[in-house]
């Protein structure tokens, strides 16, 4: 699976919009980017996923440029509880396969 | 429905003793995966189950070892307990009925905090 690339850490102020970006510069055409987040002592949570064009649930936008080569996680309202470490990740999806590399992640801090 | 469960959430041990780790899947998951997550890194990958079978395995020495049950839970086996074990182990499920029908969304559980003295 393509390795990926994230700041460290990131702070937003509440209300805005906060962008996460995420290089993936050897993605290969079969592997989709995921985002996970993990709040404090908690276990990661899903947030959303994509293979080549842009994807919005109702937590976020996934913006994925044409080459690939990177994305950006947008929340488009960020509040104090979206203060977590976000996970890029890279992968194949085949059946059998649950094996998320996780990186070490940006830490995002919303702040009042 | 009822989420990921896992137990006990804390525990501590000393070096060289065995521990258990329990994960009760999400309901009408059929896959369980467990991950290692040391402090400040991200989660690390040991192996995954499916059908009762671990078909799927990172870079983890065979004293981790696992098991699957028919209702789908499982079991992670920790063997001659080292003190670079401490993390917070994680349990993750997901649903494999095809792969048209697999979305790689992975749910996972609060964890199990081990620390080994």
């Amino acid at each position: 699976d393509a390795k990926t690339t994230q700041p460290t850490s990131m702070d937003c102020a509440e209300g805005r919009a906060a962008n996460l970006p995420c290089n993936h510069s050897t993605i290969s055409g079969n592997e989709y980017v995921y985002w996970y987040r993990q709040i404090h002592s908690q276990g990661p949570q899903y947030i959303i996923h994509g293979l080549k064009n842009n994807e919005t649930n109702e937590m976020a936008s996934l913006i994925i440029t044409e080459d690939r080569k990177s994305s950006t996680l947008i929340l488009p309202h960020a509040t104090l509880r979206d203060t977590a470490v976000y996970y890029c990740i890279v992968r194949v999806v085949r059946i059998g396969n649950n094996d998320m590399r996780f990186g070490a992640g940006t830490r995002l801090t919303v702040k009042p | 429905e009822t989420g990921v469960t896992q137990s006990p959430t804390h525990l501590i041990k000393t070096r060289g003793q065995q521990v258990t780790l329990r994960c009760s899947s999400q309901s009408g998951h059929n896959t369980v995966s467990w991950y290692q997550q040391a402090l400040g890194q991200g989660p690390q990958f040991i192996f995954q189950y499916y059908r009762e079978e671990e078909n799927g395995r990172g870079n983890f020495p065979p004293r981790f070892s696992g098991l699957q049950f028919p209702n789908y839970s499982s079991e992670l086996n920790v063997n001659a307990l080292e003190l670079d074990d401490s993390a917070l182990y994680l349990c993750a499920s997901s649903s494999q009925l095809s792969a048209n029908t697999n979305t790689g969304e992975l749910f996972f559980g609060e964890g199990s905090r081990l620390t080994v003295l």
